[in-house]
C-alpha cells in the first residue's frame, strides 16, 4: 500500500475514445502531479496542483485534461489520442506550498496503450 | 533551471558485488536530493532522501548517498548487491518554492544483477 492509488492500471483504448485516469491519495498531502513516462525517455511532468488549484502545466496538449475537486483526487481526462501517447502514466502527491517537504509518493502507474 | 544528470544508462554487476551509480545535479539553492527506484510495470519508490546534515544518508533496503556539494554529486551506493536490486534507479533534485515542490529528474540507471 503506497497510499497513491492509481486506477485503471492498465487501460486500451482508440484514437476517438474518451477515458479518465483516477488518482486517490490518504496521505493528507495537498499537492498532486501527473507525470508521463515513455520508454526511453526521462519523466515528463505534465501538470502540478497545489490546493486544488493547477500551478504548472508543462505544454500539455488539450486532449490531455486534468481535474482536482479536492486535495486527495486528481483525475487526467482523456480524448482523441494519439498513438504517440502510449505511455505510463504516473500520479504523485506531496506536501505543497512553501511550508512543505520536497519529496512525492508515487502511485503505481497507468499503463495506457493508444490503438 | 534546476537538471540532474545520470551518466550511466546501464550498469551490470554481479550479485555480491559492490555498486555505485552516478548522479549530478545543478541548483540555485540548497538542493533536497532523492533516490527513486521503479521495478517494471511499477510506480517509484523512495530509496532515500537528503535535505541537511550529515552528507551520508541511509535508505531502505541496504542503500545509502553521500552528498558532495564540492562535486554537486549525490551517488547512490550498495556494498553488496542482491539480484532483487535488478531495476531502475532515478536521482532526483528539487526544493521548496510558492508554486510547489517540483522535482527534476534525471533519465535513469537500468541495473541488471548477475547471478
Amino acid at each position: 500500500e503506497t497510499g497513491v492509488t492509481q486506477t485503471p492500471r492498465h487501460l486500451v483504448m482508440g484514437m476517438t475514445n474518451k477515458k479518465s485516469l483516477k488518482c486517490e491519495q490518504h496521505l493528507g498531502h495537498n499537492a498532486m502531479y501527473w507525470y508521463k513516462q515513455s520508454a526511453k525517455k526521462p519523466l515528463e511532468l505534465m501538470f502540478v496542483y497545489n490546493f486544488k488549484e493547477q500551478t504548472e502545466n508543462n505544454s500539455v496538449p488539450s486532449r490531455f485534461s486534468p481535474e482536482c475537486p479536492n486535495s486527495s483526487h486528481l483525475f487526467l481526462h482523456l480524448h482523441t489520442l494519439q498513438p504517440e501517447d502510449s505511455a505510463l502514466y504516473l500520479c504523485a502527491s506531496s506536501q505543497g506550498g512553501t511550508g512543505g517537504i520536497p519529496g512525492y509518493t508515487f502511485g503505481s502507474g497507468t499503463r495506457l496503450t493508444v490503438v | 533551471a534546476q537538471s540532474v544528470t545520470q551518466p550511466d544508462i546501464h550498469i551490470t554487476v554481479s550479485e555480491g558485488a559492490s555498486l555505485e551509480l552516478r548522479c549530478n545535479y545543478s541548483y540555485g539553492a540548497t538542493p533536497y536530493l532523492f533516490w527513486y527506484v521503479q521495478s517494471p510495470g511499477q510506480g517509484l519508490q523512495l530509496l532515500l532522501k537528503y535535505f541537511s546534515g550529515d552528507t551520508l544518508v541511509q535508505g531502505i533496503k541496504g542503500f545509502e548517498a553521500e552528498f558532495k556539494r564540492s562535486q554537486s554529486s549525490f551517488n547512490l551506493r550498495k556494498p553488496s548487491v542482491h539480484w532483487s536490486d535488478a531495476a531502475e534507479y532515478f536521482c532526483a533534485v528539487g526544493g521548496l518554492t510558492g508554486g510547489g515542490n517540483k522535482l527534476t529528474f534525471g533519465t535513469g540507471t537500468q541495473l541488471k544483477v548477475e547471478l
